[in-house]
This record gives C-alpha cells, sequence and structure tokens, in this order.
C-alpha cells in the first residue's frame, strides 16, 4: 500500500518564506508530484522529482530524498496568491497510479 | 488548455438511484483518472484507465465502475448512489505517452450531491 503525510495546515507571513513538508512510504517509487490547489477550483501541477535533489522554478522549489521517502516544496517571497492547499501526489510501483496525500493549507497573513 | 470536459457540473440525487458522471478529453491521451474529494481527505482515487477497456481500481474503488469504450470519454458509474458519495468528483488526464503518468491536468469537477 501506500501512505503520504503532510501537515494539515500551515500560516505564513507575506514576503517570508515557507516549506511544507511530504513523507511517504510506497511500494516501489516512480515520482513525486506537488499541486496548488485554490479554494473551489482544480489541482494545477506545480512541480515534478524523480531524482534526489532540488528542482528550482521560480518563487517555488521541491526537493526530494527517495532513501528518506521524504520531499518537500519550498515557496519564497510568498504573495497573498498562495494562500491555498498545497498536494503531495507519489507514482509507486504501478507508475500510472497516482496517489494524493490529504494536502496542506497554506494561509498568508499580511 | 488540456481539453477536458466533465458533465454533469452539479447533480443532486435520491438514494439508490444510478448516476453516471462524463468525462470527455479533445486530445486522445491514454490515461484518464477519476477521484474524488472530500474535507480532510484530499483526493482519493477511485479507477483510472491507461487505455481503451483498460482500467484499473484505485483506493476506494467499492461502489463504483467505470467504462472506456473510446479514447475520449471515460465514464464513472454509481450503480446505487450511497450518501456516503456526496462529493466532489474530478477527472484528470496526463499527456505522458511513456510508461506510466507524468504531470495530470485536472477537469473543473463535478458535485454530486446524494439526499
Amino acid at each position: 500500500g501506500q501512505n503520504i503525510d503532510q501537515p494539515t495546515e500551515m500560516t505564513a507571513t507575506e514576503g517570508a518564506i515557507v516549506q511544507i513538508n511530504c513523507t511517504y512510504q510506497t511500494s516501489g517509487f516512480n515520482g513525486l508530484f506537488w499541486y496548488q490547489q485554490h479554494a473551489g477550483e482544480a489541482p494545477t501541477f506545480l512541480s515534478y522529482n524523480v531524482l534526489d535533489g532540488l528542482e528550482e522554478k521560480g518563487r517555488f522549489s521541491s526537493f526530494l530524498s527517495r532513501s528518506k521517502g521524504y520531499s518537500y516544496l519550498l515557496l519564497k517571497e510568498l504573495q497573498m496568491k498562495d494562500s491555498a492547499s498545497y498536494l503531495c501526489a507519489v507514482s509507486g510501483s504501478s507508475a500510472s497510479k497516482i496517489i494524493f496525500g490529504s494536502g496542506t493549507r497554506l494561509s498568508i497573513r499580511p | 488548455d488540456a481539453g477536458i470536459t466533465q458533465s454533469p457540473r452539479h447533480k443532486v440525487t435520491e438514494t439508490g438511484t444510478p448516476v453516471t458522471l462524463r468525462c470527455h478529453q479533445t486530445e486522445n491521451h491514454r490515461y484518464m483518472y477519476w477521484y474524488r474529494q472530500d474535507p480532510g481527505h484530499g483526493l482519493r482515487l477511485i479507477h483510472y484507465s491507461y487505455g481503451v477497456k483498460d482500467t484499473d481500481k484505485g483506493e476506494v474503488s467499492d461502489g463504483y465502475s467505470v467504462s472506456r469504450s473510446k479514447t475520449e470519454d471515460f465514464l464513472l458509474t454509481l450503480e446505487s448512489a450511497t450518501s456516503s458519495q456526496t462529493s466532489v468528483y474530478f477527472c484528470a488526464i496526463s499527456e505522458s505517452e511513456d510508461y506510466g503518468a507524468g504531470e495530470l491536468f485536472f477537469g473543473e469537477g463535478s458535485r454530486l450531491t446524494v439526499l
């Protein structure tokens, strides 16, 4: 089976940096995804990691350690529009089967 | 624009009635998915498909069936709806054609209420 854990809620300040962690336990591994979901909307893709290390994309970066079953999403220079849920998802031994964690609701305060 | 359309977008039905949700894509991608989303549970995979007539179960498949007779359409059926199936249902596609699936593109969601 697969198990994906991430914090339920986080709060951060506009302009600051926040790190959202995700730990996973899967039988096999074919990649880890991060998605952003604003309230009432569909999720949208942020990043994909298949090898260990850091992937940077503008203000967002994602890190993966396969040996530790651990990833984080780093958001820099936070803006009010970053208030959303952030979903960690894993592709396990069946690569086309993509399972999501429960998501982290991030609130940004001025 | 991944060209995904879900229908209906909103539906209210009664316990015990059958319900079918449709996901339509315009670009003939191989991988299609159905998820449900409930507060506190995130997105949970119901069924997915990797080609015409090729489908597999996800995490929460009990009470649901799917069919994919054409590349562009993936149907989710609740044979006898129950109140526990009240949820927002999302269809997703992957544009990857390689083994496994990559980035998912989601439809706008279908909100189903079972009374």
